[in-house]
């Protein structure tokens, strides 16, 4: 079947700090894999998205390569703000199956 | 792009009251999904729909719980009777079919049941 493990948080790093969320996936076929950011009272937002293997994803200063030989899809960010304190989801899609990880928790300290 | 529309926003009410949510997806998305967000649980997908049609209901806790989906454009989500572990944020997420597609999230419904 197919599923999503990513690190557990909560992850608390100071202003310009190098940010690594780890996520591992299970699946048949060749999945869509996603970051998703989640702020306070919100609801998920797509952060970046890669569709096949060694695409790599970016948006706002965040990373992660589709690695098919690890199955991953860790999300990296080199210098890390106050306003990126969120919860990070990473997910995949494989058809109408969209299976999320448990989200990890980040918090910037100024 | 309006997004996907959620009502309402909180819903405050007591044990086994009805409850319906409501959802208006983007329009030209196909895909409706339903999930239930929890501290204890997470992310659950509940339902999701295709062309307005149930796809996977196996996530719906149990027959208190049912959805519909009338036309494209809207969607429910029912609570008939309602129990205090129903609280939580309830989400629908819409998308295009392809596999590449992201879902785009509602701001979510926060239920309190009491």
């Amino acid at each position: 079947g197919n599923s999503v493990t990513q690190m557990e948080g909560p992850v608390t790093l100071s202003e310009e700090a190098f940010l690594t969320i780890n996520c591992t996936y299970t699946a048949t076929g060749y999945p869509s894999l996603f970051w998703y950011v989640q702020y306070p009272g919100e609801g998920l937002q797509l952060l970046l998205k890669a569709t096949k293997a060694d695409d790599k994803g970016s948006n706002k200063g965040f990373e992660a390569t589709y690695r098919k030989e690890t199955t991953s899809f860790h999300l990296e960010k080199g210098s890390v703000q106050v306003s990126d304190s969120a919860v990070y989801f990473c997910a995949l899609r494989n058809n109408n199956d969209m299976r999320f990880g448990a989200g990890t928790r980040l918090t910037v300290k100024p | 792009d309006a997004g996907v529309i959620q009502s309402p926003r909180h819903e405050v009410t007591e044990m086994g009251q009805e409850v319906t949510l409501r959802c208006k997806p983007i329009s030209g998305h196909n895909s409706l999904f339903w999930y239930r967000q929890t501290m204890m649980r997470g992310l659950e997908l509940l339902i999701y729909f295709n062309n307005n049609v149930p796809i996977d209901d196996s996530g719906m806790p149990e027959d208190r719980f049912s959805a519909k989906m009338p036309n494209a454009s809207f969607s429910t989500l029912k609570i008939q009777p309602s129990e205090p572990r129903d609280s939580a944020v309830y989400f629908c997420a819409s998308s295009r079919t392809a596999k590449d597609s992201p879902l785009h999230f509602g701001n979510g419904t926060r239920l309190t049941v009491t």
